[in-house]
């Protein structure tokens, strides 16, 4: 079947830190890959996706590469900043399922101190 | 509208009890989705609406839980005679065709939080 495995968190950085937050999957297709956000008071927003391998996807300094033979697609940005303290869900949407279903991880809270 | 809508934001209500949940999905978009998060979890896929289709109902945990939709407009989803673990927060999503696209991001709205006590 399709899952998703994300790194647990929370996380907590400073500004200008390295992020990674690792995310794999497994699917019974050929899946495309996504990163969805929640920021504080807000619902989960399209930030970034890959649609077939070696893909890398990239939004507001974030970036993923769609790695098949890892089955991975993990999130990272150069050096974050407060602003990007949020839960980010990895997610995947499988062609041989219900159309546009998607298969979230558990989510990773980021929180990113000044 | 500008985006998805849902309410109510949040809801507390009695063990036993029903409720109802609506979202009002973003004009245009036929495909409509329903997920639940429980605390710690991640989404739950529940139901997923597109068009005149049959629903397809295969996420639904259990026959309490029930929804409907007209058309491309309003959904409801019913969860009957509620327990505690039905506590979580029930999001919904809308995105235009997926037929076209499968890769078509999916709009979400802010969900209802639902506590039962």
């Amino acid at each position: 079947g399709n899952s998703v495995t994300q790194m647990e968190g929370p996380v907590t950085l400073s500004e200008e830190a390295f992020l990674t937050i690792n995310c794999t999957y497994t699917a019974t297709g050929y899946p495309s890959l996504f990163w969805y956000v929640q920021y504080p008071g807000e619902g989960l927003q399209l930030l970034l996706k890959a649609t077939k391998a070696d893909d890398k996807g990239s939004n507001k300094g974030f970036e993923a590469t769609y790695r098949k033979e890892t089955t991975s697609f993990h999130l990272e940005k150069g050096s974050v900043q407060v602003s990007d303290s949020a839960v980010y869900f990895c997610a995947l949407s499988d062609r041989g399922s219900t159309l546009g279903r998607l298969y979230f991880g558990r989510g990773t809270q980021l929180t990113v101190w000044p | 509208g500008a985006g998805v809508s849902q309410s109510p934001s949040n809801k507390v209500t009695e063990k036993g009890k029903d409720v109802e949940l609506r979202c009002d999905p973003i004009s245009g978009h036929t495909a409509l989705y329903w997920y639940r998060q429980r605390l710690g979890q991640g989404l739950e896929f529940l139901i997923y609406f597109q068009g005149n289709s049959a629903p397809d109902k295969s996420g639904l945990p259990s026959d309490r839980f029930s929804a409907e939709r007209t058309g491309e407009s309003v959904s409801t989803l019913t969860i009957q005679r509620t327990q505690q673990e039905d506590s979580a927060v029930y999001l919904c999503a809308s995105t235009p065709d997926p037929g076209r696209s499968m890769n078509t991001e999916a709009f979400f709205g802010q969900g209802t939080r639902l506590t039962v006590v």
